[in-house]
């Protein structure tokens, strides 16, 4: 079966504007989740999303960042306003959700670039 | 805050040799830890650690959890050119799919 995919790949913006980033997660994964990854870190959570309970938000930096996940399947990473400091690399990982505590697979990322 | 912190930051060996990367967490409510293997984009899934002094191996990996002294070691022996990658430790609460607290990682490099 296919893996996390994401797209796109790389993209490169001008400060000020918004942009869109996509997560397609495994299939019958119910948990979701984004992360973020700057030149040479580690990587920083930002929004998880589970099944359809209220998403856990608690990592977005700040109120320029949003995600939606529709249908319990994709998710959109939404950035509005870009500034240089948002440039890094954004990752998606999907996971089963149950009683035992599951590994996330991740995507290959979406590399951003604000100029 | 949860904390996870890996060491080395760097390693460069030759080909053959074993190496030991470490990982220390301060957690509330541990579930699970995670070793990761990066190379370009995509962290890879090796192992998922969630009892005390039981190895899990894969090939010429290994690792092992100490949930007493709250740390983790991943060991590669007759390290290869193909193992050169961030290895990322991670660490996961309680409550089942919960977002992972990453370590900032250990880049190895192997040289033929």
């Amino acid at each position: 079966g296919a893996g996390v995919s994401q797209s796109p790949s790389n993209k490169v913006t001008e400060k000020g504007k918004d942009v869109e980033l996509r997560c397609d997660p495994i299939s019958g994964h119910t948990a979701l989740y984004w992360y973020r990854q700057s030149l040479g870190q580690g990587l920083e959570f930002l929004i998880y999303f589970q099944g359809n309970s209220a998403p856990d938000k608690s990592g977005l930096p700040s109120d320029r960042f949003s995600a939606e996940r529709t249908g319990g399947s994709v998710s959109t990473l939404t950035i509005q306003r870009t500034q240089q400091e948002d440039s890094a690399v954004y990752l998606c990982a999907s996971s089963l959700v149950g009683e035992n505590s599951y590994e996330q697979y991740f995507g290959p990322g979406t590399r951003l670039t604000v100029t | 805050e949860d904390k996870v912190v890996q060491s080395p930051l760097s390693l460069v060996v030759h080909e053959g040799d074993t190496v030991t990367l470490n990982c220390s967490y301060e957690v509330t409510n541990f579930r699970s830890l995670l070793w990761y293997k990066q190379e370009k984009k995509a962290p890879t899934f090796l192992f998922m650690l969630t009892s005390s002094g039981i190895e899990k191996k894969s090939g010429r990996l290994s690792s092992i959890l100490d949930k007493k002294e709250l740390f983790s070691i991943l060991n590669i022996t007759a390290t290869q050119t193909g193992d050169s990658a961030v290895y990322l430790c991670a660490v996961g609460p309680y409550n089942a799919g919960n977002m992972l607290t990453f370590g900032g990682g250990t880049r190895l490099m192997v040289k033929p």
